[in-house]
């Protein structure tokens, strides 16, 4: 079984103050995880994926994600928060093995950007 | 590339009417959907795995015979929300495997 527990339900920093999204993952085989984000009435939208490759993974808008086996830890960070990131993140599990897709999604971290 | 469109983006039906969401892949050829449903401020849950040309594979705890799921090509998946309710009212989000899965923009489904 695949779960990702989110640490915080709700983040709020300062524009231009470094952000950091917690997520801890749980998982029987291989994980492939996911950083995907929502802003409100709009569609989920990839940030960036792991799939057991290099553990420091970049993506798209600044963002950054490390993934530690021994933490089981995939946290999400970005050096300095801009007021279009405010939005709902959520991070994503995916066991690999047996050709198993299936996501499994936290339960979400509001961002807050406080201007 | 790797674009998902879901028709209609919003709904309103009146209880005891079925619904028809249409999740199309507009530039690659998908094998396999996904449909989830978000209510209000939670995160998503996977309904069912929709297979072309073969039956959906539901999650636990999702009624089949209320979600009707149809994959009848490979670029398009339905779900039918048959004798809506209001309790089914919620956004519901389909997905498209390609190289990874990408995601439609949603349908808010609200039954009055």
């Amino acid at each position: 079984a695949q779960s990702v527990t989110q640490l915080d339900s709700h983040v709020s920093v300062s524009e231009g103050t470094p952000v950091l999204l917690r997520c801890n993952y749980s998982s029987s085989y291989s994980p492939s995880l996911f950083w995907y984000v929502q802003h409100p009435n709009k569609g989920l939208q990839l940030l960036l994926k792991y799939t057991s490759a290099a553990t420091l993974v970049k993506g798209i808008n600044g963002f950054e994600a490390e993934f530690k086996k021994s933490e089981t830890s995939f946290h999400l960070t970005k050096p300095s928060a801009h007021m279009s990131d405010a939005a709902e993140y959520f991070c994503v599990v995916s066991d690999t093995n047996f050709g198993n897709e299936k996501l499994t999604f936290g339960t979400g971290t509001r961002l807050t950007i406080i201007p | 590339g790797a674009v998902v469109s879901q028709h209609p983006s919003w709904v309103i039906c009146k209880s005891g009417t079925s619904v028809k969401i249409e999740c199309r892949s507009l530039d690659f050829q998908a094998t396999t959907m996904f449909w989830y449903r978000q209510f209000p401020k939670q995160s998503l849950m996977l309904m069912a795995t929709s297979n072309e040309g073969s039956k959906a594979t539901y999650e636990q705890g999702v009624e089949k015979d209320k979600f009707l799921i149809n994959h009848a090509s490979l670029t398009l998946s339905t779900l039918t929300v048959t004798s809506a309710h209001p309790e089914d009212s919620s956004f519901y989000i389909c997905s498209a495997k390609d190289v990874g899965q990408y995601f439609g923009p949603g349908t808010r489904l609200t039954v009055t």
